[in-house]
């Protein structure tokens, strides 16, 4: 079945240094990705989303590429910020309609000053 | 702020005991999602409806969940017999016909079976 790994579970940067979060799935369908952040006590907001493959997509200074060959889409930041502290989630949908989104477990990005 | 609306915040109840929580979509959001959000963070597909209608459910969710989105009226997703392994965080959201499967959450009801 349809499955989403997220590598980390915890990671611990210092303001202004770059990050990437890994996001690799699983799938038989035609893969739509997206991330979400999820701030303490807060709804998780969609990040991104990607259905292209190779083509870079950006959003508020984070971007991730969609690599079909290799069923990854890394979540990337160059210079992290402490706003940035929150859980990140990798999910899978297998189209474009109304489909069930595949979460990952989450990586929990805590960035210190 | 998220623009789909989930009452109660927190919701406290004893096992057996009903619970029930509610979710205003997105407007103009024909489909409605229920996830659990367990105390690890993951995410627990439950139920979706298109309007009024069942999309896909899972096994749990029809032997002890109930759940609805009368016309008109706010979404429901009611816990007919609490249990401790229920205690999560329920988040509703909601995805428009133009972006089918983009989700947008609101913020949760947390529940606690004590």
């Amino acid at each position: 079945g349809d499955s989403v790994t997220q590598t980390e579970g915890l990671v611990t940067l210092t303001k202004g240094l770059p990050v990437m979060l890994n996001c690799t799935y699983q799938t038989t369908y035609s893969p739509f990705l997206f991330w979400y952040v999820q701030h303490l006590n807060e709804a998780p907001k969609l990040l991104l989303k990607s259905s292209t493959d190779n083509k870079r997509t950006e959003h508020q200074g984070f971007y991730a590429t969609l690599h079909k060959s290799s069923s990854s889409f890394h979540l990337q930041k160059s210079s992290v910020q402490l706003s940035d502290s929150a859980l990140y989630f990798c999910a899978l949908s297998e189209g474009s309609n109304y489909n069930v989104l595949y979460f990952g477990s989450g990586t929990k990005l805590t960035v210190e000053p | 702020n998220s623009k789909v609306i989930q009452t109660p915040r927190y919701l406290v109840k004893g096992q057996g005991q009903k619970a029930k929580m509610r979710c205003i979509p997105e407007k103009g959001h024909p489909v409605v999602f229920w996830y659990q959000q367990n105390k690890n963070n993951e995410f627990k597909f439950l139920i979706n409806f298109q309007n009024q209608e069942v999309l896909q459910q899972i096994d749990m969710t029809e032997k002890r969940f109930s759940a609805e989105c009368p016309s008109n009226s706010p979404c429901s997703l009611e816990i007919q017999s609490s249990e401790a392994g229920d205690s999560a965080l329920y988040l509703c959201a909601s995805s428009h016909r133009d972006s089918q499967n983009t989700l947008y959450f609101g913020a949760g009801t947390r529940l606690s079976v004590l």
